[in-house]
């Protein structure tokens, strides 16, 4: 199906453990980004990428790893997950010369 | 620093009358502005939009107006339906896809 997806939607861990979120594109969209849904705090850039093999830091990156081998794929991994990493993971895309940005569906990942 | 601001967690409207939605910010190099819907369990998706150059766009039920004397925006909505219900979201860029949102409005509207 056309569109971006997400997977998993819900991922239990634990602390210390890694855990990748994986987003997938199929408009050919050079932009992607990944976003943290927090109560009180809206959405919060993670990371991005301009393109295939081109990443950049955004608002709270650490703790967090991105590479993006392939225009469609941009995966999230948390190397060692903590407490503060509970969250809901949002991945987006956006095409050049586009303002809007193109939500996923969301993954809820909680860390015991 | 958050430096966009919504500062109404919750907004309640009777069917039909009109909703505002509103957003400060504290960035004066914010270019475009955007707003955005979010149900329960879904993604965020793209409802309008306005460049900093405007100060008034309007799609259908939904205007979103720019002071950037004050650097706030607001969303009407009107008439506002039932299935308007959700949390919305104001969003502001610049540099790019470096996108900064605020932390969201949950808007119910009664029948």
């Amino acid at each position: 199906d056309a569109g971006i997806t997400q997977s998993p939607r819900y991922k239990i861990t634990e602390t210390g453990r890694q855990v990748t979120l994986m987003c997938h594109q199929t408009w050919s969209h050079s932009y992607m980004f990944w976003y943290r849904q927090d109560l009180g705090h809206g959405l919060r850039l993670i990371y991005y990428s301009a393109a295939a093999d081109i990443t950049d830091k955004g608002e709270v990156p650490d703790g967090y790893v991105v590479s993006r081998s392939k225009t469609e794929n941009f995966p999230l991994t948390l190397e060692s997950a903590t407490r503060s990493q509970t969250s809901v993971y949002f991945c987006a895309s956006s095409g050049t010369g586009l303002n809007e940005q193109f939500f996923g569906p969301g993954t809820r990942l909680t860390v015991l | 620093d958050q430096q966009v601001k919504q500062n109404s967690p919750s907004l309640s409207v009777q069917e039909g009358r009109i909703s505002i939605l509103n957003c400060d910010y504290t960035n004066s190099m914010f270019d475009y502005f955007l707003w955005y819907k979010k149900y329960p369990a879904e993604g965020p998706t793209f409802l309008i939009s306005i460049s900093s150059i405007k100060d008034k766009n309007e799609d259908g039920r939904f205007t979103v107006f720019l002071n950037k004397s004050a650097k706030h925006l607001s969303l009407h909505i009107v008439p506002s339906q039932p299935g308007d219900s959700a949390v919305y979201f104001c969003a502001a860029k610049y540099n790019n896809n470096d996108m900064r949102f605020g932390a969201g409005t949950r808007l119910t509207v009664k029948p």
